[in-house]
């Protein structure tokens, strides 16, 4: 299985454009979560999907982001418009109930950087 | 909603050392998490244990839910085992919302 993939790896962009994070969960989960990096908040969860549904955006820091799912193995993280303290690791990760269990596996994220 | 504690906060061994990290959550949980990030910032799961014990090569990891806490063991460290290292529990009784503790910064020397 090829695990979570993240694109791009790396975003470097300026103040007020917009900013699109992508993601492929593993085949035949049925959650996808979104997570944010810093050093002041440590990680902390977005929002996450069921079956394609988002089930809780608490996290959201704000209108300026939104998420989609348009698919079971698609997923996008918008920042419209960016600002330098969006600046962090957004990581996607995807879970399945096998054998009752809930584990999370994680994409190799991608680093922001809004100048 | 709970509260998930790691100690210590940093830790530096030489290479060959043994070594025992801790997480505490403040509220009873049916999902548990160790994960390495490492130098790369790419998070590695170890250990999905909501209770018992499980071992897997070098580490290994106990659960005791009922006195809420969990134990991640490295023994004979190596320099690849550097990186922070975080355990994640469940918050407010959801099996899937993670909340990740601060996490213990490991510096393994040769």
């Amino acid at each position: 299985d090829a695990g979570v993939i993240q694109s791009p790896r790396h975003e470097v962009t300026e103040m007020g454009q917009e900013v699109t994070l992508r993601c492929k969960p593993i085949s035949g989960h049925d959650y996808l979560f979104w997570y944010r990096q810093t050093m002041m908040r440590g990680l902390e969860l977005l929002i996450y999907f069921n079956n394609n549904v988002p089930i809780d955006d608490s996290g959201m820091p704000e209108d300026r982001f939104s998420a989609k799912m348009p698919n079971a193995s698609f997923s996008t993280l918008k920042i419209q418009p960016s600002e330098p303290r969006d600046s962090a690791v957004y990581f996607c990760a995807s879970s399945s109930r096998d054998r009752g269990m809930r584990e999370q596996f994680f994409g190799p994220g991608t680093r922001l950087t809004v100048l | 909603g709970i509260q998930v504690e790691q100690s210590p906060p940093d830790l530096i061994l030489q290479e060959g050392a043994n070594s025992t990290l801790r997480c505490n959550f403040s509220d009873s949980v049916n999902n548990l998490q160790w994960f390495h990030q490492n130098p790369w910032g790419q998070l590695i799961n170890l250990f999905y244990i909501p209770s018992g014990t499980k071992q897997n090569g070098r580490l290994s990891a106990t659960t005791v839910a009922t006195e809420r806490y969990s134990l991640l063991y490295i023994s004979s460290s190596q320099t690849t085992d550097s990186g922070v290292y975080f355990c994640a529990a469940p918050y407010g009784g959801a099996t899937n919302k993670l909340i990740f503790g601060t996490g213990t910064l490991l510096a393994v020397q040769p």
